[in-house]
């Protein structure tokens, strides 16, 4: 299983943008990578996802290298509602067709005033 | 709200007790994961159905059991309850269960004196 690795912690200023690293040097050629969000102790939140081209939606973008081993989400105007941990998950792909998230310790993002 | 239900939202029993956690998937999905998140363990991958069918199975105890009825929800039953199963544990839906985004519950948070 392609593993992830992010930094523990980061902090953002409001209004400035966010950008939280991810290593995932072992991915292969058809996983996906995926980016959820955990605030307190709700439910993860999904927000974005991609295979090899950057990806834009309404809450964040992400920056995919040429070479798939790293990738960059970025919350263009961060907020202090954004707080929260944030995972970065190569989905993996069990026998039979399922399919699980492999959440790690994600990276603990605060956004400060 | 990511249209996924479940219920009870706090659950507090005693040490070799059962319990019944519900799950209803978002209008269409087919699939229904089951996820635990421990202070220790973090989001762990339980078990996934798929249009009533077990599909996959993560680190689930052998005291823990799921089904997924014909009206697509599910149930998460814990036996024998030790200490260490207090967690939250959340329900995530997808439409297909192969390939496509799961999106996460409110969390049932069970705690076991």
């Amino acid at each position: 299983d392609a593993k992830t690795t992010q930094p523990p912690s980061m902090d953002c200023a409001e209004g400035r943008a966010a950008n939280l690293p991810c290593n995932h040097s072992t991915i292969s050629g058809n996983e996906y990578v995926y980016w959820y969000r955990q605030i307190h102790s709700q439910g993860p939140q999904y927000i974005i996802h991609g295979l090899k081209n950057n990806e834009t939606n309404e809450m964040a973008s992400l920056i995919i290298t040429e070479d798939r081993k790293s990738s960059t989400l970025i919350l263009p105007h961060a907020t202090l509602r954004d707080t929260a941990v944030y995972y970065c998950i190569v989905r993996v792909e069990l026998p039979n067709s399922g399919y699980a998230l492999n959440f790690g310790k994600g990276t603990s993002l605060l956004v400060t005033p | 709200d990511s249209g996924v239900t479940q219920t009870p939202k706090h659950l507090i029993t005693a040490t070799g007790q059962r319990v019944t956690l519900r799950c209803s998937p978002r209008s269409g999905d087919l699939s229904v994961y089951w996820y635990q998140q421990s202070l220790d363990q973090g989001l762990q991958f339980l078990i996934q159905y798929y249009n009533g069918e077990e599909r996959a199975k993560g680190n689930i105890l052998e005291r823990f059991s799921a089904q997924q009825f014909p009206d697509l929800h599910s149930e998460l039953n814990l036996s024998s309850l030790e200490l260490g199963d207090s967690a939250l544990y959340f329900c995530a839906s997808s439409v297909e269960g192969s390939s496509d985004t799961q999106y996460f519950g409110p969390g049932t948070r069970l705690t076991v004196l």
